[in-house]
């Protein structure tokens, strides 16, 4: 079954450094998005990307935040200096172009995370 | 922004009862999910309901749909020591998640 890479799985890094999270997605999904979880907390939306430009961003998607398509599989997430506060669960997901395909496969496929600690 | 509020939060149950997790939204959506998610693991699609009154069963779980009432339910039949885990709601385009609701069935 396709899957949702990302990579590394754990992320240390000092606090005003930068670090770059990587996904690969399905290979014919055409969205892609990042959430973030902290410990024992709830998924939150960060960004939606769709046709090399951003789509929507919430609040938490600030200018320390970037995302780029630097080719045609991978999608990366950049936090431009680490705060103590990013620690957290970075999940990658993909999706088809809206009602494509199966019907039932209307939803998401999650990537394994990214835990990163900021120290 | 649309909230998505799960009830309850903590859950702990004896294996082969049964019990029911909400999960309430605050603006019409056209879409709902459940996820479910293990300690320290990535989130795993359980059901997409796409209609009102939809109805969604996999083995001890199934899913329901009132867009009217903004409610969705996950109904959990004579539970097992497996089902243990978070489960997670999540509505509309952008996937907001509800707060989740920690499962713990005891033997």
């Amino acid at each position: 079954e396709p899957e949702v890479t990302q990579t590394p799985s754990h992320q240390v890094t000092q606090m005003g450094q930068e670090v770059i999270l990587r996904c690969v997605p399905i290979s014919n999904h055409l969205y892609f998005y990042w959430y973030r979880q902290i410990l024992g907390q709830k998924v939150e939306f960060l960004v939606s990307f769709y046709n090399n430009e951003i789509s929507e961003k919430s609040e938490i998607f600030d200018d320390q935040f970037s995302v780029e398509r630097p080719d045609g599989s991978n999608f990366t997430l950049k936090i431009r200096s680490t705060k103590l506060e990013d620690s957290a669960m970075y999940f990658c997901a993909s999706s088809e172009l809206e009602f494509a395909g199966d019907p039932s496969n209307y939803g998401y496929t999650f990537g394994s995370g990214t835990r990163l600690t900021v120290v | 922004e649309l909230k998505v509020e799960q009830n309850p939060l903590f859950l702990s149950m004896q294996e082969g009862k049964n019990y029911t997790i909400y999960c309430n939204y605050s603006t019409t959506s056209d879409r709902l999910y459940w996820y479910r998610q293990d300690p320290g693991k990535s989130l795993e699609s359980l059901f997409v309901l796409l209609s009102n009154g939809a109805v969604k069963q996999e083995g001890r779980l199934m899913a329901s749909l009132d867009t009217k009432a903004r409610l969705s339910t996950l109904h959990i039949t004579a539970a097992v020591h497996d089902l243990s885990a978070t489960y997670f709601c999540a509505v509309g385009v952008q996937f907001y998640f509800g707060t989740g609701t920690s499962l713990t069935v005891i033997p």
